[in-house]
């Protein structure tokens, strides 16, 4: 079965301070992969996607992703964090198999950004 | 344009009561998708519609749940009699055809339904 893992469940970093969270998946066909973004009290965003071509991707507020498909990997990164990143960060991912139609996610990282 | 809708935001009932969830996606968006999360822990895929047909309930967790997307506008979910193991955020998305590979999935603020 498919499944996704986010390695860490909470981060807490210092404005200005660089941001990587950690996601990988157990699938070896065609995937598409997604990090969604949730901030307090909002509903569930995207911040990014990929689908297929250049592995790095760049989402929005400055975020971007790499997908290194031998291992299984789509790590989000940001290199100066700001308060306002302060949010739960979903790692996502569907497949062909499932027709697309079926988004499996990582069970989030809570990220606290301090001043 | 108005996003995707989900009622009521916050719901607290006893065990073997039931419970109705209400989702009114994007105006035009065939596919409706039910997600859950419960306990901090990843969120699990429910059931999928296109208008008014499930496309997939894989994920219904047992008969106690019931969707239901009459007239392919919103979409209800009931659980019901509700258990303590069914208490968590119950999402909704919608989306237009063509599943999440090429269309983006719009979510609501979700349901947060505590059983008690």
């Amino acid at each position: 079965a498919q499944s996704v893992s986010q390695h860490n469940h909470h981060v807490i970093l210092s404005e200005a301070a660089s941001l990587e969270l950690g996601c990988n998946y157990s699938y070896g066909g065609t995937v598409n992969l997604f990090w969604y973004v949730q901030y307090p009290g909002q509903h569930l965003q995207l911040l990014l996607k990929y689908f297929s071509g250049d592995p790095l991707v760049k989402g929005i507020k400055g975020f971007e992703a790499e997908f290194i498909k031998s291992k299984f990997s789509f790590n989000l990164r940001k290199p100066s964090v700001q308060w306002s990143d302060t949010a739960e960060y979903f790692c996502a991912v569907n497949a062909l198999s499932g027709g697309y139609n079926k988004l499996i996610f990582g069970a989030g990282t809570r990220l606290a950004v301090h001043p | 344009e108005a996003g995707v809708t989900q009622f009521p935001s916050h719901s607290v009932i006893e065990k073997g009561q039931t419970v109705t969830l209400r989702c009114d996606p994007i105006s035009g968006h065939d596919n409706l998708y039910w997600y859950r999360r419960v306990m901090g822990k990843e969120i699990k895929f429910l059931l999928h519609f296109v208008k008014e047909s499930k496309q997939d309930e894989s994920g219904m967790p047992n008969n106690r749940f019931l969707a239901e997307r009459t007239g392919g506008t919103y979409s209800t979910l009931k659980v019901q009699p509700a258990e303590l193991e069914d208490s968590g955020v119950y999402f909704c998305a919608s989306s237009l055809l063509g599943g999440h590979r090429n269309t983006e999935a719009f979510f609501g603020q979700g349901t947060r339904l505590t059983v008690v």
